[in-house]
């Protein structure tokens, strides 16, 4: 069935360092790609999306690029900040389905 | 323009007792999706329904869970006779259309409801 595979957290970063979360995903389909982003006591707030190959997603300095070759969508941003502290979660979403199928989810910790 | 309204926002039972989770749509959203959160876990797709029809269940626990979203009011997802292992967020989304069409129509989640079984 299809899926979403994540890179398990937690992490840790210090402030200003680079990110990255990585993300592959299984499709019978040609899915639609997103990262969501769940600040604490907090729902989950779409971060970015990707609908096709080669497609890259951003918002508020994160990227993500839709690879077709590698299956892959993975997160990134170049200098972090402590408010980027949540859990982020990479999701799919197949054209003939109906449901989004989410990752686990990576907790992101951003030390001043 | 109010977003995903779900109540309550935390809610306690006790064993064997029954819980109700309530959420509104998005205003223009005819689609529901319901999630659940279990403690340092990712989301697990329960359940989507329009309104009057349940469309897939295919996460839903086979027993004591059920959901609606009828034709007025909101969506409920009901659990019977809770167990501890039930404590968990129980988040709901809406969209306007099936989600994944073109790409365009993404989930629009509510700040979830958060069970406890004691």
């Amino acid at each position: 069935g299809d899926s979403v595979t994540q890179m398990e957290g937690p992490v840790t970063l210090s402030e200003e360092a680079f990110l990255t979360i990585n993300c592959t995903y299984t499709a019978t389909g040609y899915p639609s790609l997103f990262w969501y982003v769940q600040y604490p006591g907090e729902g989950l707030q779409l971060l970015l999306k990707a609908t096709k190959a080669d497609d890259k997603g951003s918002n508020k300095g994160f990227e993500a690029t839709y690879r077709k070759e590698t299956t892959s969508f993975h997160l990134e941003k170049g200098s972090v900040q402590v408010s980027d502290s949540a859990v982020y979660f990479c999701a799919l979403s197949v054209d003939n389905n109906n449901d989004m199928r989410f990752g686990a989810g990576t907790r992101l910790t951003v030390k001043p | 323009n109010a977003g995903v309204m779900q109540n309550p926002r935390h809610l306690v039972r006790r064993r064997g007792q029954e819980a109700r989770l309530r959420c509104s749509p998005m205003k223009g959203h005819s689609h529901v999706y319901w999630y659940r959160q279990l403690p340092e876990e990712g989301l697990k797709f329960m359940v989507y329904l329009q309104k009057e029809n349940i469309i897939d269940e295919s996460g839903m626990p086979k027993e004591r869970f059920s959901a609606e979203f009828p034709k007025e009011g909101p969506s409920i997802l009901r659990i019977q006779q809770v167990v501890r292992g039930d404590s968990a967020a129980y988040f709901c989304a809406s969209s306007p259309a099936e989600a994944g069409i073109s790409g365009a129509n993404v989930l629009t989640f509510g700040a979830g409801s958060r069970l406890t079984v004691l």
